[in-house]
Order: C-alpha cells, then structure tokens, then sequence
C-alpha cells in the first residue's frame, strides 16, 4: 500500500517568514517527487519537482529530498498572504512500474496561512 | 501556456443517471489520467491512459467507469450508474512523456454533484 503522510495543519505563519512542509513516502524505490499548490475549490498547480537527493530551489521554493530516510521537503522563504493555500506532496512510483503511466499518490495536504 | 480543459465545469445528475466528463489534454502530451476529490478529502488516482487503452487503474475504478479517447483532442470519463458517493471535484490531468520525472498537468476539475 503506497503512503504519503503529511501533517494537514493548519501551519499559520507570518507574512515574511519561511514557511516549512514536510512529507514521508512509504514506497522506497519512489523516484520523482512534486509538490503541487491548491487553493480551495481550485485544481492542484505544479510548484515543484524533486528527483535527486539533496536540495533544489526555483526562486522562492526549495524542495528537499532525502530517500534514505524517505523524507521530501519544502521550504517557501519570504512568505506572501498569496501562498495561503494547500500544498499537497505527490510520488510517483518506481521506475518501471506501469510502463511510466502510473497515477501519482498524493498526501492529503498541508494547509498554510500566511498572516499579514 | 498550454493547459489541459476540461467541460463542464459543474455537473449536477440524478442518481443512477449516465454522465460524461470531457478532457482536452495539452496537444503533445501522450499520457493522460483521471482523478478524483472528495470534499475535505485527498486527490486519489482513477485511471491512466496510454496508447489507446487503459495502463494503470485503481480499486475505484470499478465497473461503473470507462474512459475514451473518441477523436485525437478529447478523453472521456463515463460513470455508467451514478451513486451518490460519486460526488466529488473530478479532475483530468496529461503528461508529456511516459518518464516519471515528467510532472502532470491538472485541468480545472469537474464539480460532480450527484442527487
């Protein structure tokens, strides 16, 4: 059974702070790992994509990746009231698996609110 | 930028009726996927496509669903018997290339409401 955990919240944090997100997977062999914002009502929006172990940043997102300890990350620096939303970690399954058609497995999402 | 559209936005049906949710996924891309949300609940995986024929489905996807590629722009998702615990956001998403470092592409979701 794949398993992606993250704590739902709420995470409230200043506006200006770094925001901290955090998942664990239950699938070892998981290569790729993408965090997707979602605002309520609204469809899930790509925000990052992780497929090494070690850090990756895209302005002012950086994602995380340990496989050893089955841990993805992301960190929002400079936090705006815009990035109030629910940030949702998705895996994709092992390489090979399902031909590379396989559906991501998604956590349930964290919700953050960045306050003014 | 090329996004994935999906018709209609708000399905409203009776309960047992037929209903089709509509998908235009992004024009390059080769792998699609169905999802759904229930309120309150996690985005869980229905079925891929790939090539014509269905690559991967989950438990959900029981024997109330089909899915379609009638021409070369649409994919559908038929329920056959609709049943209340259908209700939910359904969304359609594509991917490029069947590389898993590909992210997928969501659509703005179809409001399934079913009465």
């Amino acid at each position: 059974q794949k398993e992606v955990e993250q704590n739902s919240g709420p995470l409230s944090v200043p506006e200006g702070a770094i925001a901290s997100l955090n998942c664990t997977y239950s699938d070892r062999g998981s290569q790729s790992f993408f965090w997707y914002r979602q605002y309520s009502g609204k469809s899930p929006e790509l925000i990052m994509s992780i497929y090494s172990n070690g850090d990756k940043e895209d302005g002012r997102f950086t994602a995380q990746l340990n496989k050893a300890s089955q841990y993805v990350s992301l960190l929002i620096r400079d936090s705006q009231p815009s990035d109030s939303a629910t940030y949702l970690c998705a895996v994709n399954p092992p390489l090979g698996t399902g031909g590379g058609a396989d559906g991501l497995t998604f956590g349930k999402g964290t919700h953050l609110i960045i306050q003014p | 930028e090329p996004e994935v559209t999906q018709t209609p936005s708000h399905q409203v049906t009776q309960m047992g009726q037929e209903v089709i949710l509509r998908c235009v996924p992004i024009s390059n891309h080769l792998y699609f996927y169905w999802y759904r949300q229930i309120l309150g609940q996690k985005v869980e995986f229905l079925v891929s496509f790939y090539n014509n024929e269905i690559s991967e489905k989950s438990e959900i996807f029981d024997d109330q669903f089909s899915v379609e590629r009638p021409d070369g722009s649409n994919f559908t998702l038929k329920i056959r018997s609709t049943k209340l615990e259908d209700s939910a956001m359904y969304f359609c998403a594509s991917r490029q290339t069947g590389f898993s470092n590909q992210p997928q592409h969501f659509g703005d979701g179809t409001r399934l409401s079913i009465l």
